[in-house]
């Protein structure tokens, strides 16, 4: 079974401070695939990244950076300098490396940016 | 490029009412996946299509529901005889295997049964 732990229910921060968003994943399959999704107030999930369980480098995008470590089975997300835009919910996600791929969802993190 | 869209935005029922949700996918995307949310929960997987073929229904898809593919392009999610407990956002996403089969997501279609 696969299972995604965001043990961070909300966090609120003032603008432009640094915030990490914890995401720990438990699974049996050796390969597999890592996500990450905004869901602002309007309700629609959007993609942010999704990371190969081969690939353990890190990844940085603009003010947003992804620490993947198969060691700790974490995948965890920062967002450097926060802005008020980035305030919604934010979902780690864990899909099996299989001819299709349903996504385990973890139950988010609300980040709320306030000025 | 048109993402995916779902149609209606929101719907409100009367308990006992069946309902139809329509998803309409990125357009050279050959499968499309049902999720629910709930209020303070992450989405669960519903069902699965490749092309017009539902090849995976979640346990959480009990027999008053049911999902449509025709043609391999739309699909549609009925609910028969709908239950308070019903209430949810219903999520479509699609993905292509030459993308990676990463999944994209409609803006959902937010049921609320009375």
């Amino acid at each position: 079974a696969q299972k995604v732990t965001q043990a961070q229910t909300e966090i609120s921060v003032v603008e432009k401070e640094d915030v990490t968003l914890d995401c720990v994943y438990e699974t049996r399959d050796t390969t597999y695939y890592l996500f990450w999704y905004k869901q602002p107030p309007s309700g629609e999930l959007v993609f942010l990244i999704r990371r190969n369980s081969f690939d353990e480098q890190n990844e940085i995008s603009g003010r947003y950076s992804w620490n993947f470590q198969k060691s700790t089975s974490s995948f965890n997300f920062t967002i450097t300098a926060s802005q008020v835009v980035d305030s919604a919910v934010y979902f780690c996600a864990l899909s099996p490396n299989s001819g299709y791929s349903t996504l385990t969802f973890g139950k988010g993190t609300m980040l709320l940016v306030s000025p | 490029d048109t993402g995916v869209s779902q149609d209606p935005r929101h719907k409100i029922t009367k308990r006992g009412q069946n309902v139809t949700f329509r998803c309409d996918p990125i357009s050279e995307h050959n499968r499309l996946y049902w999720y629910r949310q709930t209020l303070g929960q992450g989405p669960e997987f519903l069902t699965y299509f490749q092309n017009e073929a539902q090849l995976e229904k979640s346990r959480l898809l009990s027999d008053r529901f049911s999902a449509e593919r025709p043609k391999g392009s739309f699909s549609t999610l009925e609910i028969q005889r709908t239950e308070q407990g019903d209430s949810a956002m219903y999520l479509c996403a699609s993905s292509s295997f030459q993308g990676g089969d990463t999944q994209y997501f409609g803006p959902g279609t937010r049921l609320t049964v009375l």
